[in-house]
């Protein structure tokens, strides 16, 4: 098994460019969850899905951020325009459902950098 | 809300010495309980779970107990090692959250040779 696989591992982008962050989760795995961690305000969760279904997106920061999930393979979070405040490590975690609470597993993250 | 509290970092401390990382919870429910630790430029791992009052979860000589009496939930390792230097991530997990995961802040440990 790969683990949770996030492209690309770093991005630099300048203000006002579109950024789109991938993420393949582990394959049976039916939730699916976007975080953003920076030095100043930590593990911030901006969206998660449930069975590609969007649960609850109020973590997202601005209408500048967007995410989809098409399919059970595949996830996607979009800035646009981004802005250098965007710049952080951003993680996409999944997690199998069911009575046992098996916890997280976490990609290794894409760095941001906005210029 | 749910809530997680961990204490303060940075922890410095010397090779084989013992370790405790304080974690306490708010819940409404009856919450699985986590430690997760990052290593730098990675993503967190799981390091160790309890699902219910008294579990004890332990992983690589690491051990936390479950406590509902003190809503706690202590990180301990009786010798650190330097490859232990990380940060560490207490977290709360509760069905009527739905599938979130509530993170505490994040404690950072360096271990000295």
């Amino acid at each position: 098994d790969a683990g949770v696989i996030q492209s690309p591992r770093h991005e630099v982008t300048e203000m006002g460019q579109e950024v789109t962050l991938r993420c393949k989760p582990i394959s049976g795995h039916n939730s699916l969850f976007w975080y953003r961690q920076t030095m100043m305000r930590g593990l911030e969760l901006l969206i998660y899905f449930n069975n590609n279904v969007p649960i609850d997106d109020s973590g997202m920061p601005e209408d500048r951020f967007s995410a989809k999930m098409p399919n059970a393979s595949f996830s996607t979070l979009k800035i646009q325009p981004s802005e250098p405040r965007d710049s952080a490590v951003y993680f996409c975690a999944t997690r199998q459902n069911g009575p046992t609470n098996y916890g997280y597993t976490f990609g290794s993250g894409t760095r941001l950098t906005v210029v | 809300g749910d809530s997680v509290t961990q204490m303060e970092g940075p922890v410095t401390l010397s090779e084989e010495a013992f370790l405790t990382i304080n974690c306490t919870y708010t819940a409404t429910g009856y919450p699985s309980l986590f430690w997760y630790v990052q290593y730098p430029g990675e993503g967190l791992q799981l390091l160790l779970k309890a699902t219910k009052a008294d579990d004890k979860g332990s992983n690589k000589g690491f051990e936390a107990t479950y406590r509902k009496e003190t809503t706690s939930f202590h990180l301990e390792k009786g010798s650190v090692q330097v490859s232990d230097s990380a940060v560490y991530f207490c977290a709360l997990s509760d069905q009527l959250g739905g599938f979130k995961t509530i993170f505490g802040a994040g404690t950072r440990l360096f271990v000295k040779a």
